[in-house]
């Protein structure tokens, strides 16, 4: 398997509920990232982790918790969510310190908050 | 902060039409531009990319030139298909240590008619 995997590709949850979404990359990238598109916006970038250390973190409440154990795995960890957080949720991929890296994205996890 | 604007849509065009959708950006030194295009149910795919001023990226029969002097970036195909029915984003890449720090803007929807 190639590229940037992301589970589920549909979620449905309560906003009681704890979930958590998974992205996995098969490019041999450093840096990972989480992104968030909503209708109408543009893409919010929501965290990044560079050689799996947390580098960014854009003002995300803390009911969003990522995770990255390793240069392949990055988790989005999901709690007490609200209907406003319903969205696509985007990862994507880079290499560090190369002049001509680009983002790879994945097929994104569609998040429904009821 | 660096910030990109995207003419908005949607744009609606005939098979074999020319295309333009407009970019423009603003930032505070030489970014890196591109477009990434998002098919229906789809994740981001990287449709082309300019690094330097003067540059032009293409694929696909796609093109768009870095334009300094107009801080521009402008999409353009000379005969769209109904494949091309898409989502189209611009972005720019902010100097931040190596990783993908991409601003988007706000997307344009493009649907062709047979």
């Amino acid at each position: 398997e190639t590229g940037v995997t992301q589970t589920p590709r549909h979620l449905v949850m309560g906003m009681t509920n704890k979930k958590s979404l998974k992205c996995e990359q098969h490019l041999g990238h450093n840096a990972m990232y989480w992104y968030k598109q909503s209708a109408k916006k543009p893409l919010e970038l929501m965290f990044v982790y560079s050689l799996e250390e947390r580098v960014e973190n854009n003002s995300v409440p803390s009911r969003f918790s990522p995770e990255c154990p390793n240069s392949s795995h990055l988790f989005l960890h999901l709690h007490t969510l609200q209907p406003e957080d319903s969205a696509l949720y985007l990862c994507a991929s880079s290499q560090v310190d190369s002049m001509n890296t680009e983002a790879f994205f994945g097929q994104g996890t569609r998040l429904t908050v009821v | 902060g660096d910030s990109v604007t995207q003419m908005e849509g949607p744009v609606t065009l005939s098979e074999e039409a020319f295309l333009t959708i407009n970019c423009t950006y603003t930032a505070t030194g030489y970014p890196s531009l591109f477009w990434y295009v998002q098919y229906p149910g789809e994740g981001l795919q990287l449709l082309l990319k300019a690094t330097k001023a003067d540059d032009k990226g293409s694929n696909k029969g796609f093109e768009a030139t870095y334009r300094k002097e107009t801080t521009s970036f402008h999409l353009e195909k000379g005969s769209v298909q109904v494949s091309d029915s898409a989502v189209y984003f611009c972005a720019l890449r902010e100097d931040s240590g190596g990783y993908n720090k991409l601003i988007f803007g706000a997307g344009t929807r493009l649907a062709v008619h047979p």
